[in-house]
């Protein structure tokens, strides 16, 4: 199994670009989350979905930020206009739901650095 | 609000003792409580997951409990190895799939 799948795995930008990160979740997994992680706030959890429904977005910092996941293998977040305080590393992570929370498996992350 | 507070932040041991690495948590209604590692420039791998019917688990030289009333999360390591260095995090499971982590605590075992 590949795992999750993360690009990039880094990204420069200046501010005011638009960035899109991309995850391929585990085949057959159906949770998928982004997470970001700082030294000042540490890993945070900014979306989740299932079955490729968005379900509690409450940890979207912002309208800039959006996500989508249009099938079971591809989901995408988005930031636009991007600003220095968005660095961080953004980690994918999926899991097969069955109850309550199962184990989440990590992508490598994408270390954004917005100039 | 739930908060999970990891102590100390940073531990350096020498190779071959055992160690223990502390979790707390402010709210006792959690589903289960996980621990991860994170390797510098990598993503977690999950370690051990307790439910919050259990009161411990444990894989290889690794065992973590839970004391749900007291908001405590343990993770012992037998006969460190400097393999073993590495940042560990826990994370609260607060159902519905959410996670809270703690900022993790720095392990650092010398040869």
């Amino acid at each position: 199994d590949a795992g999750v799948i993360q690009s990039p795995r880094h990204e420069v930008t200046e501010m005011g670009q638009e960035v899109t990160l991309r995850c391929k979740p585990i085949s057959g997994h159906n949770s998928l989350f982004w997470y970001r992680q700082t030294m000042m706030r540490g890993l945070e959890l900014l979306i989740y979905f299932n079955n490729n429904v968005p379900i509690d977005d409450s940890g979207m910092p912002e309208d800039r930020f959006s996500a989508k996941m249009p099938n079971a293998s591809f989901s995408t977040l988005k930031i636009q206009p991007s600003e220095p305080r968005d660095s961080a590393v953004y980690f994918c992570a999926s899991s097969l739901e069955g109850h309550y929370t199962d184990t989440q498996y990590f992508g490598p992350g994408t270390r954004l650095t917005v100039l | 609000k739930q908060e999970v507070t990891q102590i100390p932040a940073a531990l350096s041991v020498p190779e071959g003792e055992n160690l223990v690495l502390n979790c707390s948590f402010t709210d006792s209604a959690i589903y289960n409580l996980q621990w991860f590692r994170q390797d510098p420039g990598k993503g977690l791998t999950s370690l051990l997951l307790i439910q919050s019917s259990q009161r411990e688990q444990t894989s290889g030289r690794l065992n973590a409990s839970l004391d749900k009333s007291s908001g405590r999360s343990t993770l012992y390591i037998a006969a460190s190895q400097p393999g073993d260095s590495a940042t560990y995090l826990c994370a609260v499971g607060l159902g519905a799939q959410k996670l809270v982590f703690g900022q993790g605590t720095r392990l650092t075992i010398n040869p």
